[in-house]
């Protein structure tokens, strides 16, 4: 596609239910990054993929979030048993090649609300 | 670690006025830095970078200088637009691929 898309843009949740998003890359990137954006916080990193590497996941905030990429492309962010302070916007990212200075182009984000 | 701290908001302009966005930062070795701009109900994008001390980064009328005697990065435009209204983010990679944001500044021009 023309950019990165992540769904669903919204996403209203009860405390202890499971949660999925989704982030769709630019074609042919190689490296995807998921970030979150708490209210009057900044971004934190969570998890990065690079091709066929391991992933980086040294920003995820617990053993609740986890993260896969299917096939090089696709990503699912996956939070179990959600918590009220996980209400947050997620954001995905990618780059061409995930090199230091490279541009990295952003979804629109997921709006997480726990209640 | 690496960290970025940039001023609180919102910054509160009427058109056409001088904008400055201040941002600091901590890192270890020569990072490169970063804004980057949310525009309402948008994604983030860059903004403008510079890779290293005494680069000028610029882009749309905005521009930052890379100082590294003050390890500063600030953001400034000479007449902002009710367009320019936005959260802005100051960034830095030092090392590695991922990078660390500061927590934005919400910039509000009126008419």
């Amino acid at each position: 596609g023309a950019g990165v898309s992540q769904s669903p843009s919204n996403k209203v949740t009860e405390k202890g239910k499971d949660v999925e998003l989704r982030c769709d890359p630019i074609s042919g990137h190689t490296a995807l990054y998921w970030y979150r954006q708490s209210l009057g916080q900044g971004l934190e990193f969570l998890i990065y993929f690079q091709g066929n590497s391991a992933p980086d996941k040294s920003g995820l905030p617990s053993d609740r979030f986890s993260a896969e990429r299917t096939g090089g492309s696709v990503s699912t962010l996956t939070i179990q048993r959600t918590q009220q302070e996980d209400s947050a916007v997620y954001l995905c990212a990618s780059s061409i090649q995930g090199q230091t200075n490279e541009k990295l182009f952003f979804g629109s984000g997921t709006q997480l609300s726990v209640l | 670690g690496d960290s970025v701290t940039q001023m609180e908001g919102p910054v509160t302009l009427s058109e056409e006025a001088f904008l400055t966005i201040n941002c600091t930062y901590t890192a270890t070795g020569y990072p490169s830095l970063f804004w980057y701009v949310q525009y309402p109900g948008e994604g983030l994008q860059l903004l403008l970078k510079a890779t290293k001390a005494d680069d000028k980064g610029s882009n749309k009328g905005f521009e930052a200088t890379y100082r590294k005697e003050t390890t500063s990065f600030h953001l400034e435009k000479g007449s902002v637009q009710v367009s320019d209204s936005a959260v802005y983010f100051c960034a830095l990679i030092s090392g590695y691929s991922t990078l660390t944001f500061g927590k934005g500044t919400m910039l509000l021009v009126s008419p």
